[in-house]
């Protein structure tokens, strides 16, 4: 079946220094991957997405590579602040405008200044 | 920043009660969802509308779940029936297709206690 795997429940780092979340995941093609970030007392928000045309994505200084062959889904920023504390989670979605996503079990950072 | 509109933000209720919640999707995505996200920060996809109609849903939702999406009125997911369980973080998203793909926008949620 579709899955995401997070395996890191928990980063914590020290502003400037550099963030990486590991995702794999598991399905048939190639679909549209998607990092989400949530804060406290909020919805998700669309952070990036990466599909199979491009295989890298980037936002606000964030970067994801999609590597089909080892089937990861990796997110990075170089230099994280305090303001990037939040739960980010790595997403697997649909072909078709109707499917549901498939969030993985989200990774929460804490940046401490 | 999504424009995805739900109320209440706060929902507390006892067993056995109905608890109605509502959402205004963004203007002009076809897609609207409703998904439960629990204490553990697990997802759990309830229901899809396209143009008022359901798409699919989950066994949980056909029982104890009543949802809407009229034209001309907010969308709305009441549970008939409170258990202690569907304590959660209900959110809902409306999708739209940006650059080939489709894309899910959320609102900030309802966040329902069952006592």
């Amino acid at each position: 079946g579709n899955s995401v795997t997070q395996m890191q429940g928990q980063v914590t780092l020290s502003e400037e220094e550099f963030l990486f979340i590991n995702c794999t995941y598991s399905t048939t093609g190639y679909p549209t991957l998607f990092w989400y970030v949530q804060y406290p007392g909020e919805g998700p928000q669309l952070l990036l997405k990466v599909t199979t045309a491009n295989n890298k994505g980037s936002s606000r200084g964030f970067e994801a590579t999609y590597d089909k062959g080892t089937t990861s889904f990796h997110l990075q920023k170089a230099s994280v602040q305090e303001s990037d504390s939040a739960v980010y989670y790595c997403v697997l979605g649909g072909y078709q405008g109707g499917r549901a996503l498939i969030f993985g079990t989200g990774t929460t950072v804490s940046v401490s200044p | 920043n999504s424009k995805v509109i739900q109320t209440p933000r706060y929902l507390v209720k006892g067993q056995g009660q109905k608890a109605k919640m509502r959402c205004i999707p963004e203007k002009g995505h076809p897609v609207v969802f409703w998904y439960q996200q629990n204490k553990n920060n697990e997802f759990k996809f309830l229901i899809n509308f396209q143009n008022q109609e359901v798409l699919q849903q989950i066994d949980m939702t056909e029982k104890r779940f009543s949802a809407e999406c009229p034209s001309n009125s907010p969308c709305s997911l009441e549970i008939q029936s409170s258990e202690a369980g569907d304590s959660a973080l209900y959110l809902c998203a409306s999708s739209l297709l940006v650059l080939g793909t489709y894309e899910q926008y959320f609102g900030p949620g309802t966040r329902l206690t069952v006592l």
